[in-house]
């Protein structure tokens, strides 16, 4: 079983509509979750974090984690076609010393 | 805004030769990552340091080799360069354990 797992897409959404990632993982012991966005080309940025079980809002962004369950997701509210990107599910495992990335998943958002 | 700035984009180079990819930020982070990135298989870590002269490896370090003399450089180093090791690399630094800043990657091919 893969540390890290996300749902490679592409995940089409009408401009507009919330787009919902999912991410699931292995490691109980993380404590720190992480959702990195990537565009074409370019690196990835750090756009949210979140460390308690339940929701975390940013803008257009929420983040939820659900320790129980093991699934961390982000959602985006009234996506726009610059959300289109792929977004790293990311996490702190073995005990603290690195960041695992899922695989990502890619987002299209359609006019 | 941090900055991380990695010596070329894209790098051609021969099987068997030695291949040096260097990484400098300028925000005095402690913490710099070398990872390569591969379709399908994300983005995985090489080797990592948190200090001056100190290295622990990550998931894939066969092949590589890396030095940090000073803080704000981190070296990675394929001694003799094979095919399999074309791909995207990607430095980061980090002030914590967490939020990692991105550069914006060496395409590198071996032919």
């Amino acid at each position: 079983q893969k540390e890290v797992e996300q749902n490679s897409g592409p995940l089409s959404v009408p401009e507009g509509a919330i787009a919902s990632l999912n991410c699931t993982y292995s490691d109980r012991v993380s404590q720190s979750f992480f959702w990195y966005r990537q565009y074409s080309g370019k690196s990835p940025e750090l756009i949210m974090s979140i460390y308690s079980n339940g929701d975390k809002e940013d803008g257009r962004f929420t983040a939820q984690l659900n320790k129980a369950s093991q699934y961390v997701s982000l959602l985006i509210r009234d996506s726009q076609p610059s959300d289109s990107a792929t977004y790293l599910c990311a996490l702190i495992t073995g005990g603290g010393n690195k960041l695992t990335f899922g695989t990502g998943t890619q987002l299209k958002v359609e006019l | 805004d941090v900055k991380v700035t990695q010596s070329s984009r894209y790098l051609v180079k021969r099987t068997g030769e030695k291949v040096f990819l260097e990484c400098v930020q300028d925000m005095d982070h402690e913490n710099m990552f070398w990872y390569r990135q591969d379709p399908g298989l994300g983005l995985r870590l090489i080797y990592f340091s948190y200090d001056v002269k100190m290295k622990e490896k990550g998931d894939i370090p066969e092949g590589y080799s890396v030095s940090r003399e000073k803080k704000e450089r981190f070296s990675l180093i394929l001694e003799s360069a094979s095919t399999n090791q074309t791909s995207m690399y990607l430095c980061a630094s980090s002030p914590n354990r967490d939020t990692q800043y991105f550069g914006p990657g060496t395409r590198l091919t071996v032919l």
